[in-house]
């Protein structure tokens, strides 16, 4: 039973490009969350997904931020027109249910804007 | 606006004795409470978690605690081992979760 499968691991992007990390959930997880943890910080909650659904996407920056879980395939966290502000490393988590057990993380994107 | 805090960056203890790692929060609402591991390079792992009407949950070597009156949880590693070593990081849940900044426990062989 794999866990949570994040990738890239590891992205490199220049400012003004575009990033897309990519988070497959545990079989039978239909619900992921995103993270941020920035550096000499905790992790952040971005958004909640679920299959095709934006539960909650309080913690998302108002612009060039998106995310998408579609019917089949991963979940994408997508980041337009990157800067280095945006440099940090993103988990994905999911969970078979929404409540708040069993959230299992995966190993993280780091994401670095030069 | 942190919710949920971790006072103490970093916590070194020696092999075999008690390791005490603190955190504070604010919101009362919030009614179960997490503490994940973290090693570098790696994902947060869930370690042990404690609902609002309980005070204490042991499992092995890990007791968390809760006082709800000050918002106020503890982790109780006993006895500390090497591979204890991680970041640990306490979170809460409401709507979402809220994490702590994290503390680096080092447990010195």
């Amino acid at each position: 039973n794999a866990g949570v499968m994040q990738n890239p691991r590891h992205l490199v992007r220049r400012r003004g490009q575009e990033a897309r990390l990519r988070c497959s959930p545990m079989k039978g997880h239909s619900h992921v969350y995103w993270y941020r943890q920035l550096p000499e910080e905790g992790l952040k909650f971005m958004v909640y997904l679920q299959k095709e659904n934006i539960i909650d996407e309080s913690g998302m920056p108002k612009e060039r931020f998106s995310a998408e879980f579609p019917k089949e395939g991963p979940s994408i966290l997508r980041i337009q027109q990157v800067v280095r502000g945006d440099s940090a490393a993103y988990f994905c988590a999911s969970s078979a249910k929404r409540d708040s057990s069993g959230r299992y993380f995966g190993p993280g994107t780091r994401l670095t804007v030069t | 606006d942190q919710q949920v805090k971790q006072n103490s960056p970093s916590l070194s203890v020696q092999e075999g004795r008690i390791s005490i790692l603190n955190c504070d929060y604010t919101n009362s609402m919030f009614d179960y409470f997490l503490w994940y591991k973290k090693y570098p390079a790696e994902g947060p792992t869930f370690l042990i978690s404690i609902s609002s009407i309980k005070d204490k949950n042991e499992d092995g070597r890990f007791t968390v605690f809760l006082n709800k009156s000050a918002k106020h949880l503890s982790l109780h590693i006993v006895p500390s081992q090497p591979g204890d070593s991680a970041v640990y990081f306490c979170a809460a849940s409401g709507n979402q979760f809220y994490f702590g900044t994290g503390t680096s426990l080092t447990v010195i062989p």
